[in-house]
């Protein structure tokens, strides 16, 4: 069965970095387009970013542009994100999700069960 | 960016209730319509894409409508495992947009 594990969550000071990892497992990795997905305590959903199947083309929020790079290891099948500058208002639990199509924005047919990333000094 | 709009954002219904939450997008996204529910500390679950599409494994009592800018999803006979959080999500174009929730409470 199709299973993505995020890890590489926690509490942050403004300014820091951090990496998530998004482990898949279950089918084709290296077919898949792959998101994050972000969702501040008690509010909606915030698409993050993707990155194709290959890892040739990659796209971000602009509210992360510049902060956030995206990165897959097809031979391993994870996913990573990496969260440079952090500010609060990236205060947050993300998911990692994959696409059911070709495209760049979903829908998301199977997603893990998020980690919670706390920016805060 | 597209915005998406739902209504409306909270509900109270009864088990058995036919249920009708709303999706309205800024601009036409032809059919590129998703709905998920999610429930408290769990991930969302994709339950309809392509506006009407029932993704598999999800109960019939679910059913989506809608092309252009204008959507509907349907719960014909709310169960009491439906008591949930459903957002709506463009995909027609990048960034994909989500709506901002609606909860759907016991009465």
């Amino acid at each position: 069965q199709v299973q993505l594990v995020e890890s590489g969550g926690g509490v942050v000071q403004p300014g820091r970095s951090l990496r998530l990892s998004c482990a898949a497992s279950g089918f084709s990795f290296s077919s898949y387009g792959m998101h994050w997905v972000r969702q501040a305590p008690g509010k909606g959903l915030e698409w993050v970013a993707v990155i194709w199947y290959d890892g040739s083309n990659k796209y971000f929020a602009d509210s992360v542009k510049g902060r956030f790079t995206l990165s897959r290891d097809n031979s391993e099948n994870t996913l990573y994100l990496q969260m440079d500058s952090l500010r609060a208002e990236d205060t947050a639990v993300y998911f990692c999700a994959r696409a059911l199509s070709v495209g760049d924005s979903g829908p998301f047919d199977y997603w893990g069960q998020g980690t919670l990333v706390t920016v805060s000094s | 960016d597209i915005q998406m709009t739902q209504s409306p954002s909270s509900l109270s219904a009864s088990v058995g209730d036919r249920v009708t939450i709303t999706c309205r997008a800024s601009q036409s996204i032809t059919s590129y319509l998703n709905w998920y529910q999610q429930k408290p500390g769990k991930a969302p679950k994709l339950l309809i894409y392509a506006a009407s599409t029932l993704q598999s494994g999800v109960p019939s009592r679910f059913s989506g409508s809608g092309f252009g800018t204008d959507f509907t999803l349907t719960i014909s006979s709310l169960q009491p495992e439906d008591f949930a959080t459903y957002f709506c999500q463009q995909s027609y174009r990048t960034p994909p947009t989500f709506g901002q929730g609606t909860k759907v409470e016991i009465k």
